[in-house]
């Protein structure tokens, strides 16, 4: 079966400018996370769902940042006003909810601010 | 807070050597732990899982890892190494009723062949 998908896979744009980051979770499944890896780092924790609605979004950096899953499928980060800080791969990762929380990630948005 | 550990960032080893990847987890209750590995290109693949039972748990491609309690560790290893080991190492956990995973940093592993 497909995995988790991620588009674009690479996204340059320029400091100011507004960013939707688009993520495709398996099939089922009802959770679903944001991370953000950069360079030389582990992946950090931003937002995750179940269902439709944001669980737990403690690790959004800052209003600028937000999250949409309104189907409980598809999800969608937005980036407003993005600073060249905002630099790095955006991971997505799905899981069913249960005692384990096995995680499945995409390939990533690697998104560079100019 | 909590927050994952691992001290070794880069190792390179040659061909049929054995590894162990260091990984130190800070949380006071129940965590259940994870290794996934990064292949050039590639996405993060889960290697091994710990939730509760054995503490020696075993993954695919050979690879092992043991959570020890009393240190609070969760190191990864394998006996022999292979050049397609190349890749970089991450150990997460998270704790129950948190769902987000805290990743450690990283260990990039070059295998020489």
């Amino acid at each position: 079966g497909a995995g988790v998908s991620q588009t674009p896979s690479n996204k340059v744009t320029e400091k100011g400018k507004y960013v939707e980051l688009r993520c495709d979770p398996i099939s089922g499944h009802t959770a679903l996370y944001w991370y953000r890896q950069s360079l030389g780092q582990g992946p950090e924790f931003l937002i995750y769902f179940q269902g439709t609605g944001a669980a737990d979004d403690s690790g959004l950096p800052n209003d600028r940042f937000f999250a949409v899953r309104p189907e409980g499928s598809v999800s969608t980060l937005k980036i407003q006003r993005t600073e060249r800080g905002d630099s790095a791969v955006y991971l997505c990762a799905s899981s069913l909810m249960g005692e384990v929380n096995e995680q499945f990630f995409g390939p990533g948005t690697r998104l560079t601010v100019l | 807070a909590q927050s994952v550990s691992q001290h070794n960032h880069h190792v390179i080893l040659s061909e049929a050597a054995s590894l162990e990847l260091g990984c130190n987890y800070s949380y006071g209750g129940t965590v259940n732990l994870f290794w996934y590995v990064q292949y050039p290109g590639q996405h993060l693949q889960l290697l091994l899982k710990y939730f509760s039972g054995d503490p020696l748990v075993k993954g695919i491609k050979g690879f092992e890892a043991e959570f020890i309690k009393s240190k609070f560790s969760f190191n990864l290893r394998k006996p022999s190494v292979q050049w397609s080991d190349t890749a970089e190492y991450f150990c997460a956990c998270h704790g129950p009723g948190t769902y987000k995973y805290i990743f450690g940093t990283g260990t990039r592993l070059k295998v020489l062949a």
